[in-house]
């Protein structure tokens, strides 16, 4: 994998649906691993930043997992609410870059 | 605490004008970067300054220039604008390039003409 690539690029749930979406990377020289959250007319608010494998990162409902040697980290969302309506963003630093290149994110729309 | 500040927020320009983006952060961060944003490309990385006193390209620098004026400071330039352009700047901001979060400004919708 050269770039960073994330799956689905577009979610539809519903209220209290749980989901997850996965971020794909570089595994090689891998150095951290970013998730931002993306709302409409605003701009990226970081969630987390994750450098060890195996590590696990939660914020309420929400939590990320990270798998370095093979190159993925999945978001959760737990019991989706209308407000988790965003653009969610995965980055990557390592590889033969040093500088943190994005994803194209995956756009979760959740219907009341 | 105003976090990282990005003037103007709206400007439209006609091709082969020349403006600059304004991007200031009070964060005390080493780390600054500006980005664009198109439909479908996510962000790209147009140059970044790793420290005071240092920049580099990222991935599209073609036709841009930035200056990092101080530790505050990081200026992006169009010299010959062009419709190609067009887009939504974001400027960032962090203490450590990887294991600390980017701080981003609100953004900067350009559209040239």
């Amino acid at each position: 994998i050269l770039n960073v690539e994330q799956s689905p690029q577009s979610l539809h749930v519903q209220e209290g649906d749980s989901t997850n979406f996965t971020c794909s990377f570089p595994s090689s020289n891998f150095y951290a691993l970013h998730w931002y959250r993306w709302e409409t007319a605003k701009s990226p608010e970081a969630l987390f930043v994750m450098t060890l494998n195996g590590d696990e990162k939660k914020k309420g409902r929400i939590s990320a997992t990270l798998n370095t040697k093979e190159g993925y980290s999945y978001l959760y969302i737990k019991g989706s609410q209308p407000e988790d309506s965003a653009t969610y963003l995965c980055a990557s630093l390592g590889g033969a870059t040093n500088k943190l290149i994005f994803g194209t994110g995956t756009l979760l729309a959740v219907q009341p | 605490n105003a976090g990282v500040t990005q003037t103007p927020k709206f400007q439209v320009l006609k091709t082969g004008q020349s403006m600059t983006l304004q991007c200031a952060q009070d964060m005390n961060h080493n780390s600054m970067y500006w980005y664009r944003q198109d439909p479908g490309m996510g962000l790209r990385l147009i140059y970044y300054s790793a420290s005071e006193g240092t920049t580099d390209k990222g991935e599209v620098p073609n036709g841009y220039n930035v200056s990092r004026l101080n530790k505050r400071e990081f200026s992006l330039r169009l010299e010959s604008a062009a419709p190609s352009q067009t887009s939504v700047y974001f400027c960032a901001s962090t203490l450590d390039r990887g294991h600390q979060p980017q701080h981003f400004g609100d953004g900067t919708r350009l559209s040239i003409l």
